[in-house]
């Protein structure tokens, strides 16, 4: 079983519309959640960090996160094709002698067509 | 502002020379830095764990010998890719951490794109 898992798409997207992008994990200590964007060909790049259950905004993003479901998700409203991109989800468990190591999910491809 | 830098930002070598990556963050202290490598389509992959300070951490199946990483400063980690060989043609690509305790973000280098004729 995969620690963490996304639907690796691809999310084909009207622009305007909403995007929303899904991620299970398993590890039920896990205390950091983000969601990261990748261009093809570019490193990653932090686009949402949350740590407790609720909601998070941030412009035109909405991180959600449910401890208790195991369960994050990152809404893109206004989608544009800019966003187009993979947008991979990341947990960590802060604790202990992992140094904040983050385990990855396989990452979900996003396209926003015009 | 979090700004994490890698040098070179390409590189091509000969089979069985070394080549040596340099990550620095620029507007804050990491004690600790982490080096990934992607292949073409797939995803991240860590190498290792490196700690100001300390001997780095690598994951399984990972060759330390071969993949040499030194966090000698606050803001600076190097990996030296060793006799390196076709197959180790990667992206390589750093993340330094911020914070500590819970907060933990990690930001990323732009990358090392190796090349290994």
């Amino acid at each position: 079983q995969k620690e963490v898992e996304q639907n690796s798409g691809p999310l084909s997207v009207p622009e305007g519309a909403i995007a929303s992008l899904n991620c299970t994990y398993s590890d039920r200590v896990s205390q950091s959640f983000f969601w990261y964007r990748q261009y093809s060909g570019k490193s990653p790049e932090l686009i949402m960090s949350i740590y407790s259950n609720g909601d998070k905004e941030d412009g035109r993003f909405t991180a959600q996160l449910n401890k208790a479901s195991q369960y994050v998700s990152l809404l893109i409203r206004d989608s544009q094709p800019s966003d187009s991109a993979t947008y991979l989800c990341a947990v960590s468990n802060a604790g202990g002698t992992s140094y904040g190591k983050l385990t990855f999910g396989q990452g979900t491809i996003l396209t926003v067509h015009p | 502002g979090a700004v994490v830098s890698q040098h070179p930002s390409w590189v091509i070598c000969k089979s069985g020379t070394s080549v040596k990556i340099e990550c620095r963050s620029l507007d804050f202290q990491a004690t600790t830095m982490f080096w990934y490598r992607q292949f073409p389509k797939q995803s991240l992959m860590l190498m290792a764990t490196s700690n100001e300070g300390s001997k780095a951490t690598y994951e399984q199946g990972v060759e330390k010998d071969k993949f040499l990483i030194n966090h000698a400063s606050l803001t600076l980690s190097t990996l030296t890719v060793t006799s390196a060989h076709p197959e180790d043609s990667s992206f390589y690509i750093c993340s330094a951490r911020k914070g500590g305790g819970f907060y933990n973000e990690q930001f990323f280098g732009p990358g090392t794109r190796l090349t290994v004729l």
